[in-house]
């Protein structure tokens, strides 16, 4: 089955700064692939999400990139806000499940 | 609320205990999955469901865990006998359409405790 890592486990930024998680997956099968953020008390809100036919996807202060050929997919957040903290979840999907990460922690420090 | 409803959102059961934990989709979604977290884990997929019918059910225990999507109302899963092991989060999501490379959306989930 699928495999996906993800990194940092935590991460702390300035306001107003950039924040960078990664994650890598193992099937090369795998063609969709959301990112989830969720804050405490709550379910993961999907916030973007790719499919394997595009590089990247842009929407306001979140993008994600797609590396097929590397097997990796990364979510970058610009411009800070502490709203932001949360932890970030991604997942990877192949022909007949999710497979998530094991979360990014993620603290906007005003 | 449009959104995907869980109830209740905390469950508080006795060692040996059934816990039933219910799901409505969104409007318009007849697809339904149930997830578990543990504390500091990601997601675990369980179940996948659609009206009647369960699609996949690779993730789920052998024992003491059903899950069903009646023709009216909500899906629930069930877990018989429950031990300590079973206290986590248990979150709901749903597709519109049907494949696992459509957009999920959750629930804010239910806190299973078992004492």
């Amino acid at each position: 089955g699928e495999n996906v890592e993800q990194h940092p486990s935590t991460l702390s930024v300035q306001e107003g700064d950039s924040a960078v998680i990664k994650c890598t997956y193992s099937d090369s099968a795998s063609n969709y692939f959301p990112w989830y953020k969720q804050e405490l008390g709550k379910g993961p809100q999907l916030i973007i999400d790719i499919r394997s036919n595009v590089g990247e996807k842009k929407d306001q202060r979140i993008a994600v990139t797609l590396n097929k050929t590397a097997k990796h997919f990364s979510l970058h957040i610009t411009e800070t806000q502490p709203e932001d903290s949360a932890v970030y979840f991604c997942a990877a999907i192949t022909g007949n499940q999710f497979y998530f990460g094991t979360g990014t922690s993620l603290t906007v420090i005003p | 609320n449009a959104g995907v409803m869980q109830n209740p959102r905390h469950l508080v059961r006795r060692r040996g205990q059934e816990a039933r934990l219910r799901c409505s989709p969104m409007k318009g979604h007849s697809h339904v999955y149930w997830y578990r977290q543990l504390p500091e884990e990601g997601l675990k997929f369980m179940v996948y469901l659609q009206k009647e019918n369960i699609i996949d059910e690779s993730g789920m225990p052998k024992e003491r865990f059903s899950a069903e999507f009646p023709k009216e109302g909500p899906s629930i899963l069930r877990i018989q006998q429950v031990v300590r092991g079973d206290s986590a989060a248990y979150f709901c999501a749903s597709s519109r359409l049907q494949g696992w490379n459509q957009p999920q959306h959750f629930g804010d989930g239910t806190r299973l405790s078992i004492l």
